[in-house]
């Protein structure tokens, strides 16, 4: 079974540039979530969406992000437009509703360095 | 304002050895506690967890403990092997209501052969 996917896994890009994220989360799943990692602060919590519907976005640290989630296998997060200190991984996750400890599974994450 | 710390960055260990990952949190609403193993290039992938009704969980070679009254989870790997290598995270949730995991920074392992 397909665990969750994203692409690109790496991305260089420039800054002023748009930058989208792509990411297929587990079948069944009706939970997704979006994470960045940085060395000064860790994982942290941009999004999530339950049945596609985003619920908290609390944690999208500026009006340059955004994310949406069409449908049930495909979610996107674009920043627009990028600057370096976006330089870091995003982790896309998901989990099915009912299951224990708020497990997330998470993907492989897409490493952005914006120059 | 960190609700999760795991103040070492990093541990090395002999295999065969025990190995200990400490964390700390500060909300006593967290009722969900769950290790998370990262190796380079990879995602997280879930590894033990533990509600908070209980103290102590185990799983094969890994042991999660949890002391309320101290807010301090922690994580027993023993015996340790190469193969443990990676970042270990702690994460904690609430039941019901919000679904968010918050994650501490990680610490990183190494069981030196």
């Amino acid at each position: 079974d397909a665990g969750v996917i994203q692409s690109p896994r790496h991305e260089v890009t420039e800054m002023g540039q748009e930058v989208t994220l792509r990411c297929k989360p587990i079948s069944g799943h009706d939970y997704l979530f979006w994470y960045r990692q940085t060395m000064m602060r860790g994982l942290e919590l941009l999004i999530y969406f339950n049945n596609n519907v985003p619920i908290d976005d609390s944690g999208m640290p500026e009006d340059r992000f955004s994310a949406k989630m069409p449908n049930a296998s495909f979610s996107t997060l674009k920043i627009q437009p990028s600057e370096p200190r976006d330089s870091a991984v995003y982790f896309c996750a998901s989990r099915a509703s009912g299951g224990p400890y708020n497990e997330q599974f998470f993907g492989p994450g897409t490493r952005l360095t914006v120059l | 304002d960190q609700q999760v710390k795991q103040n070492s960055p990093s541990l090395s260990v002999q295999e065969g050895r025990i190995s200990i990952l400490n964390c700390d949190y500060t909300n006593s609403m967290f009722d969900y506690f769950l290790w998370y193993k990262k190796y380079p290039a990879e995602g997280p992938t879930f590894l033990i967890s533990i509600s908070s009704i209980k103290d102590k969980n185990e799983d094969g070679r890994f042991t999660v403990f949890l002391n309320k009254s101290a807010k301090h989870l922690s994580l027993h790997i023993v015996p340790s092997q190469p193969g443990d290598s990676a970042v270990y995270f702690c994460a904690v949730s609430t039941q019901g209501g919000s679904e968010k995991l918050v994650f501490g920074k990680g610490m990183k392992l190494t069981v030196n052969p």
